[in-house]
């Protein structure tokens, strides 16, 4: 069964580094996204993808962040200057299409700390 | 804007008897779609069940099956016979086509410890 794949699974880092978290979509979607848990409270929408450009995003990913398609298959998140806050798992997911009804497959997440 | 509700921060259920886990929503849109996800202790988000708004009839997926009652704007998920896998966070998302309604809004989610 097509997944989608998280690289790493956690990753630390040293507050104002920068980290890049990989994704790879399901080969046949064209939707792509980034969500956010920190500990203990709900998942929150980041930023959706299509044809190379970001279709939406939410207030949460401000200039600190960026996603790129750079081939065919990754999709990644960047974080240009780490902070505190930042930790949390971040969960990449994907879907064939853009109705209500596409369901949006969610890799297994990376764990992201900021020391 | 679209909100979720699930006032049940957790649940316990014995071993092999039902469990409904409650979800309500908010929402203008005229159509959107209402999605049951499950994250066990190791953390991964794994799709359950899916409703549409103009679906006639309340979605089934083996076990899991979702109470939709539009005029109520609820949409709760009904494990049955529960086994001590299902131990985990459930959480109850939206997704509506304003904009271009491609993301989730999830709702707190709701903790589910099945007991043996």
């Amino acid at each position: 069964e097509p997944e989608v794949t998280q690289t790493p699974s956690h990753q630390v880092t040293q507050m104002g580094q920068e980290v890049i978290l990989r994704c790879v979509p399901i080969s046949n979607h064209l939707y792509f996204y980034w969500y956010r848990q920190i500990l203990g409270q709900k998942v929150e929408f980041l930023v959706s993808f299509y044809n190379n450009e970001i279709s939406e995003k939410s207030e949460i990913f401000d200039d600190q962040f960026s996603v790129e398609r750079p081939d065919g298959s990754n999709f990644t998140l960047k974080i240009r200057s780490t902070k505190l806050e930042d930790s949390a798992m971040y969960f990449c997911a994907s879907s064939g299409g853009l109705l209500a009804k596409n369901i949006q497959y969610f890799g297994a997440g990376t764990r992201l700390s900021v020391l | 804007a679209q909100k979720i509700t699930q006032t049940q921060p957790g649940m316990f259920v014995q071993e092999k008897e039902a469990v409904t886990l409650d979800c309500t929503y908010d929402t203008s849109d005229q159509s959107y779609g209402l999605f049951w996800y499950k994250q066990p202790s190791s953390g991964e988000m794994i799709f359950l069940i899916y409703q549409g708004s103009y679906d006639e009839q309340n979605a089934t997926e083996g076990r899991y099956s979702l109470n939709f009652q539009k005029a109520r704007k609820s949409a709760n998920l009904v494990i049955s016979a529960s086994q001590l896998g299902d131990s985990a966070m459930y959480f109850c998302a939206m997704r509506g086509i304003d904009n271009y309604g491609q993301n989730f809004v999830f709702g707190p989610g709701t903790r589910l410890s099945v007991l043996p």
